[in-house]
């Protein structure tokens, strides 16, 4: 089974700054997701951004973008211009390209911190 | 608002309760999921549905279990629970892509979970 790793459990920035959340992940497959979800205190998961690992583009959504490096099966998320909503966890996770196979596995979580 | 309505959004049961969680998608998607959330740990897919159909159990003891009556409800039958079996349930569901439509793109739309307390 494909395992994924944050290494990171609580991180603090200060708002205004940059932060980099890691993520690496373990898998024999050439295609596949890779994605990063915020969840706030009110608990509902939130995607914040999504990688197709054929694209060698790294994706951006606003102040947020990735890192996604292949061959090092690494994924890691950077915000720029922290905000106080930014405050959650977040959660790297992964699944097959395979046609009609939807598993996901998640890593363990970064807590996220922001500092006024 | 992701269009996953869960309720209730606490329970709290006795271990010889009977109880059951509700998911609820507006979304019209195809697959619908239970996870476990536990502190620290991370998220334990229970069950996956596609298409009402269950394609995955994720070794989840008997004492859990799901129903999928139509592709916009999941419910998640509990009983004799176990005090370890406390945590956050998330239920979640995407569009995954069928032979007719490859253009889904595969991502999960979570609820706001259950929080279960067995005492």
């Amino acid at each position: 089974a494909q395992t994924v790793t944050q290494s990171q459990p609580e991180m603090s920035v200060q708002e205004a700054e940059t932060v980099t959340l890691s993520c690496t992940y373990d898998t024999s497959e050439s295609d596949y997701y890779l994605f990063w979800y915020k969840q706030p205190p009110s608990r509902q998961m939130i995607l914040v951004i999504r990688q197709e690992a054929y694209k060698q583009q790294n994706a951006t959504e606003n102040r947020f973008s990735v890192n996604f490096q292949k061959a090092a099966k690494s994924f890691s998320l950077k915000i720029s211009d922290s905000q106080l909503g930014d405050a959650a966890m977040y959660f790297c996770a992964y699944r097959s390209g395979a046609y009609n196979f939807n598993k996901f596995y998640f890593g363990s979580g970064t807590k996220l911190n922001v500092k006024p | 608002e992701t269009g996953v309505t869960q309720t209730p959004r606490h329970l709290v049961m006795g271990m010889t309760n009977k109880k059951s969680l509700k998911c609820e998608q507006h979304l019209g998607h195809n697959a619908m999921y239970w996870y476990k959330q536990s502190a620290k740990k991370p998220l334990e897919l229970m069950f996956v549905y596609n298409f009402k159909e269950q394609t995955e159990n994720n070794s989840v003891p008997s004492r859990f279990s799901p129903e999928c009556p139509n592709s916009s409800h999941l419910f998640l039958h509990l009983h004799t629970l176990q005090p370890e079996d406390s945590a956050l349930y998330l239920c979640a569901s995407s569009q995954e892509p069928t032979s007719g439509d490859l253009s889904a793109k595969n991502i999960q739309y979570f609820g706001a979970g259950t929080r279960l307390s067995v005492l």
